[in-house]
């Protein structure tokens, strides 16, 4: 199975902030490597797919990059609606693994 | 405008048989593969499995042996099945279909608890 490591777990950070967060598969998997976003209750949300691909009705604010093993999913601003946790997925291959998760608190 | 519904029982005993399935309305059912994916309380997201119309089927390695993943295409629907289910099976169980679009059912508190 192909492991994926998030970091950090989870951060605090303000309104405004550029916020970071890594993602790290055990093996290459080319840019097969999806972000999603979930919050408290609902189901997840495609953010990012194909590393860098801008899923459709999602703010530019957002960006994926990476290839590789090495993965970042960048907030250039936060925003109130950005308080979240975020998952990283490979699908290069099966099973499709999640990393474990970054939560995104309000500072 | 695709959409996914989900059911199923939602209180287990220790050893009883989880069963959920997935209905999805609207868009081609043929040509994807179709996924469930669950989430214990306060945890992450685990991928059990997918299938596509054909039936062909992936499972993870850690719950394979008692997991069974099913489809209709009569009906546009696919199933899920968790056998001798225990305590550390409980999650809301999630049906998707995962892609450069993602569309997700709306989720089902599964309780195992004797």
């Amino acid at each position: 199975d192909i492991q994926m490591t998030q970091s950090p777990s989870s951060l605090s950070a303000s309104v405004g902030d550029r916020v970071t967060i890594t993602c790290r598969a055990s093996q290459t998997i080319s840019t097969y490597l999806n972000w999603f976003q979930q919050k408290p209750g609902k189901a997840p949300k495609l953010l990012i797919y194909t590393a860098s691909s801008l899923q459709s009705g999602v703010p530019s604010s957002f960006n994926g990059s990476g290839s590789g093993t090495d993965f970042t999913l960048t907030i250039s601003s936060l925003q109130p609606e950005d308080f979240a946790t975020y998952y990283c997925q490979q699908t290069y291959s099966t099973p499709r693994t999640f990393g474990q998760g970054t939560k995104v608190e309000i500072k | 405008q695709v959409q996914l519904q989900q059911w199923g029982a939602g209180l287990l005993k220790p050893s009883e048989t989880l069963s959920l399935t997935c209905a999805v309305f609207g868009g081609s059912f043929s040509g994807y593969y179709w996924s469930w994916v669950r989430q214990p309380p306060g945890k992450g997201l685990e991928w059990i499995g997918e299938i596509n119309h054909s039936g062909s089927a992936n499972y993870s390695p850690s719950l394979k042996s008692r997991v069974t993943i099913s489809v209709d295409t009569s009906k546009n629907q696919f199933s899920l099945k968790l056998t001798s289910v225990i305590a550390a099976d409980t999650a809301v169980y999630y049906c998707a279909r995962l892609g450069r679009q993602d569309y997700w059912g709306q989720g089902t508190l599964v309780t195992v608890s004797s």
